[in-house]
């Protein structure tokens, strides 16, 4: 079975200082993973997926097979970061369905 | 380059009526997965259409059905509803299994909100 769990349903940080949302995953084989994001008042959106290995609005993440872990991180967060982030997991080409975690809401305080 | 569109925006209905959700997707894109989201959850996967053929279902009952038109608009129909089916219904299109050998990002819209009561 696909799981993905968020263990923070909310994160404050200060601007400026660095950010990781966890997530860490169930899957039995090569599974993708993908962040995405949700801004007020905008649509879920992708910020970034494992297989693309890039840096989005400064955020990286890195797949962890040992740890099952893909978690988000960036090293200086600003207040226009603050959004509701949702891990998810596909298992693999020819399987689109995504399990979304519960989702971390990130506040960046001024 | 249109982005995917769903309506209504929002429904109210009551317990035991049927409801249909619509959807538009994305210029080109040929695949449409249906979500619900639940207050304070992740969405979670409902069934998903390529090419008008169900090609994928979640763990919902079977009085959750859909359709994908030519077009590849789609519709969500929900009988018999329950109080629990209170929720954002998100639909997300793709490019599915034509972009080669990564799935494709699914865009999402924003959603229906349908109130049960």
């Amino acid at each position: 079975a696909q799981r993905v769990t968020q263990p923070e349903k909310l994160l404050s940080v200060f601007k400026g200082a660095p950010v990781e949302l966890k997530c860490n995953y169930s899957y039995s084989g090569s599974p993708e993973l993908f962040w995405y994001v949700q801004y007020s008042r905008q649509r879920l959106q992708l910020l970034l997926r494992h297989i693309s290995r890039e840096s989005i609005k400064g955020f990286t993440a890195d797949l962890n097979k040992g740890e099952t872990s893909f978690h988000l991180k960036k090293p200086f967060a600003q207040e226009e970061d603050s959004a509701m982030y949702y891990c998810a997991l596909s298992g693999g080409f020819g399987n689109e369905k995504l399990t979304f975690g519960t989702g971390t809401r990130l506040t960046i305080i001024p | 380059e249109t982005g995917v569109t769903q309506s209504p925006t929002h429904l109210i209905k009551t317990r035991g009526q049927q409801v249909t959700l619509r959807c538009s997707s994305q210029s080109g894109h040929n695949t449409v997965s249906w979500y619900q989201q639940a207050l304070g959850q992740g969405p979670q996967f409902i069934f998903q259409y390529y090419r008008e053929e169900e090609n994928g279902r979640g763990n919902f009952p079977p009085r959750f059905s859909g359709l994908q038109f030519p077009n590849y608009s789609s519709e969500l129909n929900v009988n018999a509803l329950e109080l629990d089916d209170s929720a954002l219904y998100l639909c997300a299109s793709s490019l599915g299994r034509d972009r080669g050998r990564t799935n494709s990002p699914l865009h999402f819209g924003n959603g229906t909100r349908l109130t049960v009561t």
